[in-house]
């Protein structure tokens, strides 16, 4: 099925500062969904983005989708230590199923 | 309240045995999934349900059955042929089958000792 690659696996922050975590995929996605999981909890939906070069933004966090709907992106600026967790992408693949990148995991050190 | 409930959240099992996961959601979503999560990695799906009485085999369904006689259930059976079944199981529901927003229940943490 459709694979989704997310990079960085681990993201390593000091309170205040910014990061971009990415998602890339080899062939053209219909959608693209971001999921958050907090350590210890499961994964709670954030935002889904469908338009070529979408961008939606949910406080701190900036969502985009590639021109090409290939890649997305999640920014977050003044990280905060309720920003830890580990933030999962995910594509619809041809057989309609919800396949989750790997996720990056992010640490955030006060 | 509404949501996905898992039941049990921890479950200990001796190697051979079958164990049997809850999952039910009031949400009256018609589909429903199922995920088992390794450490520090990422969702992968074992079997899915569109419908009732219907279910398809997911990426890592070996191992593992289900049912779904019910809407609102959704159980998966972890059976001794899974030959490494200890993991962070996740039940999840959305409204239809494709590419809608996926709600997952808490969780239910299996080691087989």
């Amino acid at each position: 099925g459709q694979q989704v690659m997310q990079i960085p696996q681990y993201q390593h922050v000091q309170e205040g500062e910014d990061f971009t975590t990415y998602c890339n995929s080899s062939t053209t996605l219909s959608n693209i969904q971001w999921y958050k999981q907090r350590p210890g909890g499961h994964p709670v939906f954030l935002i889904q983005l469908v338009k070529s070069g979408e961008v939606k933004k949910q406080k701190r966090l900036t969502f985009q989708f590639g021109e090409a709907k290939k890649n997305s992106s999640l920014h977050i600026t003044a990280t905060q230590t309720t920003d830890v967790g580990t933030y999962f992408c995910a594509a619809t693949d041809s057989w309609g199923k919800l396949q989750f990148g790997a996720g990056t995991q992010v640490v955030v050190t006060p | 309240d509404g949501g996905i409930t898992q039941s049990p959240k921890y479950l200990f099992r001796k190697e051979g045995q079958n164990v049997t996961l809850s999952c039910e959601q009031n949400l009256n979503h018609d589909a429903m999934y199922w995920y088992r999560q390794d450490p520090g990695q990422g969702l992968r799906l074992i079997y899915y349900s569109q419908i009732v009485n219907d279910f398809q085999k997911g990426d890592i369904a070996e191992g593992y059955s289900v049912s779904r006689e019910k809407k609102e259930s959704f159980p998966l059976t972890v059976t001794s042929a899974q030959k490494n079944p200890t993991a962070f199981y996740l039940c999840a529901s959305s409204i239809g089958g494709s590419g809608n927003t996926i709600y997952f229940g808490e969780g239910s943490w299996l080691t087989v000792v």
